[in-house]
């Protein structure tokens, strides 16, 4: 079965310090790898996906076969980062009909 | 924008009661899913439905569970036979598949129904 491990809980740093949230797969096949942000009382939304290689409000991800990693950064955090950021990781088999595997999420708090 | 829609946003119902929840996808979407995310845990993955049929269930989903595309916008998830450890926020998403090309497209979440088992 696939695994998703976030091992932070919770994050707290200052704003402009960097941002690094831990994200750590089980292999399987060709993963695909997202990460997903819920800010307060909003809904879960795409943050970026390892495959399209882009970086969305100042954050990257690269993905680490060696270690199995997907660590989300930012070199500069912003007060508007916080939030709950989910690693998940999509099924391999194709076509997109495979659930999405969720970490269990890390809370993000940016101090001023 | 197109977003996912689902009601009621909560849900308070008896143990043992029935309970439909009520989702509408983004409308070309061809990919259907439920998640559920009981407190303080993580949001875990349920049902794929395509084609008007399940395409992939996790063991969370028995008997106690089904689900329906009743007309060409809603999607439903129905908990026959409720008990308390279903207590759990429930969230909807949809996606627009690419069948075939092994690449996963993003799934758009709804807001999520909050059901309570009391």
């Amino acid at each position: 079965a696939q695994r998703v491990t976030q091992p932070e809980k919770l994050l707290s740093v200052f704003k402009g310090a960097p941002v690094e949230l831990k994200c750590n797969y089980s292999y399987s096949g060709s993963p695909e790898l997202f990460w997903y942000v819920q800010y307060s009382r909003q809904r879960l939304q795409l943050l970026l996906r390892h495959i399209s290689r882009e970086s969305i409000k100042g954050f990257t991800a690269d993905l680490n076969k060696g270690e199995t990693s997907f660590h989300l950064k930012k070199p500069f955090a912003q007060e508007e980062d916080s939030a709950m950021y989910y690693c998940a990781q999509g099924g391999s088999s194709g076509g997109g009909a495979d659930g999405l595997t969720f970490g269990k999420g890390t809370h993000l708090i940016i101090q001023p | 924008e197109p977003e996912v829609t689902q009601t009621p946003s909560h849900q308070v119902t008896q143990m043992g009661q029935e309970v439909i929840l009520r989702c509408v996808p983004i409308s070309n979407h061809l990919y259907f899913y439920w998640y559920r995310q009981i407190l303080g845990q993580k949001v875990e993955f349920l049902v794929s439905f395509y084609n008007n049929e399940i395409s992939e269930k996790s063991e969370i989903f028995d008997d106690q569970f089904s689900v329906e595309r009743p007309d060409g916008s809603n999607f439903t998830l129905k908990i026959r036979s409720t008990k308390l450890e279903d207590s759990a926020m429930y969230f909807c998403a949809s996606s627009e598949a690419t069948p075939g090309t092994g690449l996963y497209t993003e799934a758009f979440f709804g807001q999520g129904t909050r059901l309570t088992v009391v």
